[in-house]
């Protein structure tokens, strides 16, 4: 089975202070894990994704996330925030093969202040 | 390319009425997928299509019906609709397989009263 959860509903930082918006994961399979990212009445865009190569994995926006096996984790980081950040993040796992199934987390609302 | 379309964008209907929404996809993806996001519940999977001429159920598929006669297209149909489907619809596409990131379209807000 696989899970995934996002542990913060809600993280507010200050324009140009650093993004840590934490993911961690369950698997029964080697999994693959993304980041998408939702504005406000938008759809949802592929921030990045995971699926086995490097466990450091660079996004668009400046955006990156390193897997953690031993800690089942998948946090999203991004060195200083931009006001064009504000918006929902889903962590999201999925398994290859088959029909591609996505778990979704529950998603992260980031508010970023002047 | 213009990526995953989704049409119309929103839409209003009253308890009992019926309607298709459409989505597009230019990038010769085989997967197509339909979801729906409720506030507090994320996406949830409705129904989703392997291939042209395929469809299967996902997680919330009761009330709704769907299908997929070109490679590009996947259409879901409310044949009587109910305030519990009021949602915002979200279509996604992908190759499959290793490439397996989904591509979503802009969603359509639904209304029902």
């Amino acid at each position: 089975a696989q899970s995934v959860t996002q542990l913060d509903s809600h993280v507010s930082v200050s324009e140009g202070t650093p993004v840590l918006l934490r993911c961690n994961y369950s698997s029964s399979y080697s999994p693959s894990l993304f980041w998408y990212v939702q504005h406000p009445n938008k759809g949802l865009q592929l921030l990045l994704k995971y699926t086995s190569a490097a466990t450091l994995v660079k996004g668009i926006n400046g955006f990156e996330a390193e897997f953690k096996k031993s800690e089942t984790s998948f946090h999203l980081t991004k060195p200083s925030a931009h006001m064009s950040d504000a918006a929902e993040y889903f962590c999201v796992v999925s398994r290859s093969g088959g029909y591609n199934k996505l778990i979704f987390g529950a998603g992260t609302r980031l508010a970023v202040h002047p | 390319n213009a990526g995953v379309t989704q049409t119309p964008k929103f839409r209003v209907l009253k308890t009992g009425q019926s309607m298709t929404l459409l989505c597009a996809q230019d990038m010769n993806h085989e997967y197509m997928y339909w979801y729906r996001q409720d506030p507090g519940m994320g996406l949830r999977l409705i129904h989703y299509s392997v291939g042209e001429g395929t469809t299967a159920k996902g997680e919330v598929p009761d009330g709704y019906n769907v299908s997929r006669l070109k490679k590009q297209n996947f259409l879901l149909g409310l044949e009587s609709a109910a305030p519990s489907q009021t949602s915002v619809y979200f279509c996604a596409s992908s190759f499959g397989g290793k490439r397996n990131e989904q591509y979503f379209g802009p969603g359509t807000r639904l209304t029902v009263t």
